[in-house]
């Protein structure tokens, strides 16, 4: 079972460059997320889609784009790279089942640095 | 979304039960509880959660104080491999908002 799938798992930018984070989940879900960590945090959301065709700010959007392509998909885009932007992302999905709130799924994981 | 407080970080030796204690005095009646840990370079992974009343599960238990304001993962005998970081999350009733503060980072010692 893979799970949520994300690629790239490590990219080094350079400051101004774009690039685009790849996210698939296998299981069906409905809702998908993406989120950032620095070092010593705790993770914090970007952007999130509920469900096909929709997606949502998080608490931290500025210099972020994403797109759910499918019900499986959805990626991450940086159009512009900021040193700022050096951290760990992470996608994860979810089912939000009647009566109850349904667990994350998180993917491994990708290092990117922005020099 | 309600804030949760957690110790920054907590000792355990290994075959020894740990209580990981987490506080929610803002919790609303439609907050679930949930907990997740995250291993060294990896995702978090879900480990329990609860409305009301106390859980259990292969992983954990989750106690849930009376009034709601706190909650207890308990491990129930810890291995070295539940050295992670642990988060409260309080979650509303279909939200899609999962607030992940800084954590407790477990360390268990041979």
């Amino acid at each position: 079972n893979a799970g949520v799938t994300q690629t790239p798992k490590f990219q080094v930018l350079k400051t101004g460059q774009s690039m685009t984070l790849q996210c698939a989940q296998d299981m069906n879900h409905n809702s998908m997320y993406w989120y950032r960590q620095d070092p010593g945090m705790g993770l914090r959301l970007i952007y999130y889609s509920a469900s096909e065709g929709t997606t949502d700010k998080g608490e931290v959007p500025n210099g972020y784009n994403v797109s759910r392509l499918n019900k499986r998909e959805f990626s991450l885009r940086l159009e512009s790279a900021a040193p700022s932007q050096t951290s760990v992302y992470f996608c994860a999905s979810s089912e939000v089942l009647a009566g109850d709130t349904g667990e994350l799924f998180f993917g491994e994981g990708s290092r990117l640095t922005v020099l | 979304d309600a804030k949760t407080t957690q110790p920054n970080s907590m000792e355990s030796n290994e075959e020894e039960p740990v209580h990981l204690p987490c506080n929610h005095s803002t919790i609303s009646g439609t907050d679930y509880i949930h907990w997740y840990r995250q291993l060294p370079s990896q995702g978090p992974e879900y480990v329990i959660h609860g409305l009301t009343s106390n859980v259990n599960n292969r992983m954990a238990s989750l106690a849930i104080a009376e009034d709601r304001k706190s909650s207890t993962l308990i491990l129930h005998r810890a291995t070295l491999r539940d050295a992670a970081v642990y988060y409260c999350i309080l979650r509303v009733r279909y939200g899609q908002n999962f607030v992940f503060g800084p954590g407790t980072r477990l360390s268990v010692l041979p």
